[in-house]
């Protein structure tokens, strides 16, 4: 498959353990932010959003965290499966203007 | 199925050639972009479209064209391919005319120039 980068922070986890993924973001008037998951050879996919009125929301296995004030943006996946290894990376949305990206941390997951 | 279409995937070609990428998506979505993705720099947003015939500059525009004669199409063209233009590239769409909201990616087009 295509390698989306090579000099990505990475993250290696075992099978069934908890993933914590971080960003952080430049821009304190950002009000959206989104997780995106690339796996190899494919495009990104959305993961789960929040909006800056909330500090937490969870999803399936997903949970986003939102910290405004030292703005910090966390995902953590649960029970981390093979299937899970991809790139992630963060967007978000300074107020009236248009997403930013992100560089993306490398997920792995050991059976 | 609710999806982008880029073509080709992969392209190798040589400096000099013009080129055309293709781009559709079928979500009658307003907002049209490409993006680039090179190692260590992320997505850096090339052009993009909140409508049938507006385009714009985004961060990365030198050595680009792109027209939004239909709303379902966004062609990505290059007119004369430079080897610093090798890289991965995305089409992605939005809903939401601004491109503020969540964006629908392709699966990608591997360009090498040499």
């Amino acid at each position: 498959g295509e390698s989306v980068g090579l000099h990505l922070p990475t993250l290696s986890v075992q099978e069934g353990d908890n993933s914590i993924i971080n960003c952080a973001y430049s821009n304190s008037a950002s009000d959206y932010f989104i997780w995106y998951k690339q796996e190899s050879g494919k495009g990104p996919q959305f993961i789960i959003d929040i909006r800056s009125n909330m500090d937490k929301r969870q999803g399936q296995r997903v949970t986003v965290l939102l910290n405004k004030t030292v703005k910090h943006l966390s995902l953590q996946i649960a029970a981390t499966q093979p299937g899970d290894s991809a790139v992630y990376f963060c967007a978000f949305r300074p107020s009236g203007s248009r997403l930013t990206f992100g560089e993306g941390t490398q997920l792995t997951v050991n059976p | 199925e609710a999806q982008v279409t880029q073509n080709p995937r992969y392209l190798i070609t040589v400096t000099g050639k013009k080129l055309t990428v293709t781009c559709s998506q079928n979500m009658n979505h307003e907002y049209m972009s490409w993006y680039r993705q090179d190692p260590g720099l992320g997505l850096r947003q090339i052009y993009y479209s909140m409508n049938v015939e507006v385009t714009d500059k985004g961060d990365v525009p030198e050595g680009y064209k792109v027209s939004r004669k239909e709303k379902r199409n966004f062609p990505l063209i290059l007119e004369s391919p430079s080897p610093n233009q090798t890289s991965l590239y995305f089409c992605a769409s939005s809903p939401d005319g601004t491109g503020s909201d969540e964006q629908y990616f392709g699966p990608g087009t591997r360009l090498t120039v040499t």
